[in-house]
C-alpha cells in the first residue's frame, strides 16, 4: 500500500522558516517524481514545486521561487520542502504527491497534508 | 503561462448527468488529469491521460478532451459525488503543473 506520511507544518511568524517532510512507503521511491501542492483556506489547488526521481531537476512556482527549496533523500524515502522567509500568503495546507513517472505524468497518490500558518 | 478555466459550480439532480468543463488554449494537445476532493480530504485522482480511470474509480465517471475544452462527465449522480473537481495539465516547458480553479458539484 502506498503511503505518504507528512509532517513539519506549524504556525510561524512572517520571515521565519519551516521544513516539511513527506516519508514515502509502499513503492520504489528512487526514480519517481515527487511534487508539492498547496491549498489556501477556501481556495483551489496551487502547484508549488516538483522534483525528478534523481533529484537533479527541480522546478518552482513563481510565488515561491528563491524562498523554497525542494529536495529528497532517497536513502530515507523522504521528500522535503525547505520554506524560508515565509509570508502570510504562504498560509495553506501543503500536500506532497507522487508522480506516476519521473515527472509530469499524473499525481497518483497524495499525502494527507500538513498545515502551515504564517501570521504575526 | 497556461490557464485552465472551470465553472465555479455545477448543480445536478440525483440520477442525472453532471458535466464539468475545463477550458484551455488548444487543450486537446495536452494530457488532462482530473481530481476529486471531498471536504476535509486530500485530492484523489479520478481520471488520467484524458480519459483513463485508475482502478477503484467508478465507471460512472468518464472524460474527454477536444479542441479547447476537456470535459469530465459523471453519470447517474449520487449524493456521494458532491465534491470539488479539478482539472490539471503538465506544462513541460516550465516543468510545472497547472490546475484549473476547481468546480464544486452540488447534488440537489
Amino acid at each position: 500500500e502506498v503511503r505518504l506520511l507528512q509532517s513539519g507544518g506549524d504556525s510561524v511568524q512572517p520571515g521565519e522558516s519551516l521544513r516539511l517532510s513527506c516519508e514515502a512507503s509502499g513503492f520504489r521511491f528512487v526514480g519517481v517524481g515527487m511534487h508539492w501542492v498547496r491549498q489556501a483556506p477556501g481556495r483551489g489547488l496551487e502547484w508549488v514545486s516538483s522534483l525528478t526521481g534523481s533529484g537533479l531537476t527541480t522546478s518552482y512556482a513563481d510565488s515561491v521561487k528563491g524562498r523554497f527549496i525542494v529536495s529528497r533523500d532517497n536513502s530515507k524515502n523522504t521528500l522535503y520542502l525547505q520554506m524560508n522567509n515565509l509570508r502570510a500568503e504562504d498560509t495553506a495546507l501543503y500536500y506532497c504527491a507522487k508522480d506516476a513517472g519521473n515527472m509530469g505524468s499524473y499525481l497518483e497518490y497524495w499525502g494527507r497534508g500538513t498545515q502551515v500558518t504564517v501570521s504575526s | 503561462s497556461y490557464v485552465l478555466t472551470q465553472p465555479p459550480s455545477v448543480s445536478v439532480a440525483p440520477g442525472q448527468t453532471a458535466r464539468i468543463t475545463c477550458g484551455g488554449d488548444n487543450i486537446v494537445t495536452r494530457s488532462v488529469n482530473w481530481y476529486q476532493q471531498k471536504p476535509g480530504q486530500a485530492p484523489v485522482l479520478i481520471i488520467y491521460y484524458d480519459g483513463d480511470r485508475p482502478s477503484g474509480i467508478s465507471d460512472r465517471i468518464s472524460a474527454s478532451n477536444s479542441g479547447n475544452t476537456a470535459t469530465l462527465t459523471i453519470h447517474s449522480v449520487e449524493a456521494g459525488d458532491e465534491a470539488d473537481y479539478y482539472c490539471q495539465v503538465w506544462e513541460g516547458d516550465f516543468k510545472s503543473w497547472v490546475f484549473g480553479g476547481g468546480t464544486k458539484v452540488a447534488v440537489l
